[in-house]
């Protein structure tokens, strides 16, 4: 099994360019999400979803948008690309809504760059 | 919203030592998870911890839920080589509904 997989694993952007990046898991998991790592912060969740057709915003969501279509993809995008905005970016799915028995799969990441 | 810190922040020790780090939180958790980031790569879980005074081991890690809930505290004995990373702490509270809260992250470094 693949697991999560993110594309691309690294991106440069011009601030104020647009660009999907993209989540697929093989899983059926039910619950994914998106988040963004900064130094010395952790991992912050910009929005996720518990299924087709359901999103939600998580900690951080300004500037970002998601949809789900499909169970299993989730991809993510950047409508006008900010400096503030430069992380990297982990995708996670779970096989349900999370719980202590639901823990997150995380993709390999994707490190995005706004100049 | 809910704050986690985790100590401390980065570690730099020889091949064989041990290692401790811990997490406290200003609210209590339902579940404490540890994960561990190698470079370059997505976080693995480690443990995972659902109740309080809960100890568990995972090989060479051991890791144990607070009596108080508030805290967690990850173990790593005679560290080597590969155990270079970033560990994350994250917690779960029932009321939060899907969202996890994560530490600021250890980075581990082992010198042979």
């Amino acid at each position: 099994n693949a697991g999560v997989t993110q594309t691309p694993k690294f991106q440069v952007l011009k601030t104020g360019q647009s660009m999907t990046l993209q989540c697929a898991q093989d899983m059926n998991h039910e619950y994914m999400s998106w988040y963004r790592q900064d130094p010395g912060m952790g991992l912050r969740l910009i929005h996720y979803s518990v299924g087709a057709g359901i999103t939600d915003q998580g900690e951080v969501p300004n500037g970002y948008n998601v949809s789900r279509s499909t169970t299993e993809d989730f991809p993510l995008r950047l409508l006008s690309a900010a400096p503030s905005q430069t992380s990297v970016y982990f995708c996670a799915s779970s096989r349900g809504q999370i719980s202590g028995a639901n823990v997150l799969t995380f993709g390999a990441g994707s490190r995005l760059t706004v100049l | 919203g809910q704050q986690l810190n985790q100590s401390p922040q980065s570690m730099f020790i020889q091949e064989g030592e041990d290692v401790s780090m811990n997490c406290t939180s200003s609210s209590i958790f339902n579940t404490w998870l540890w994960y561990k980031q190698d470079p370059g790569e997505g976080p693995v879980l480690l443990i995972a911890l659902y109740k309080a005074g809960e100890l568990t081991s995972n090989g060479r890690l051991t890791a144990q839920f607070g009596i108080t809930r508030k805290d967690s505290f990850l173990n790593i004995s005679a560290s080597i080589p590969s155990d270079v990373g970033i560990y994350f702490c994250a917690g779960h509270s029932v009321g939060a509904g899907n969202m996890l809260t994560f530490g600021g992250g250890t980075r581990l470094m082992v010198k042979p």
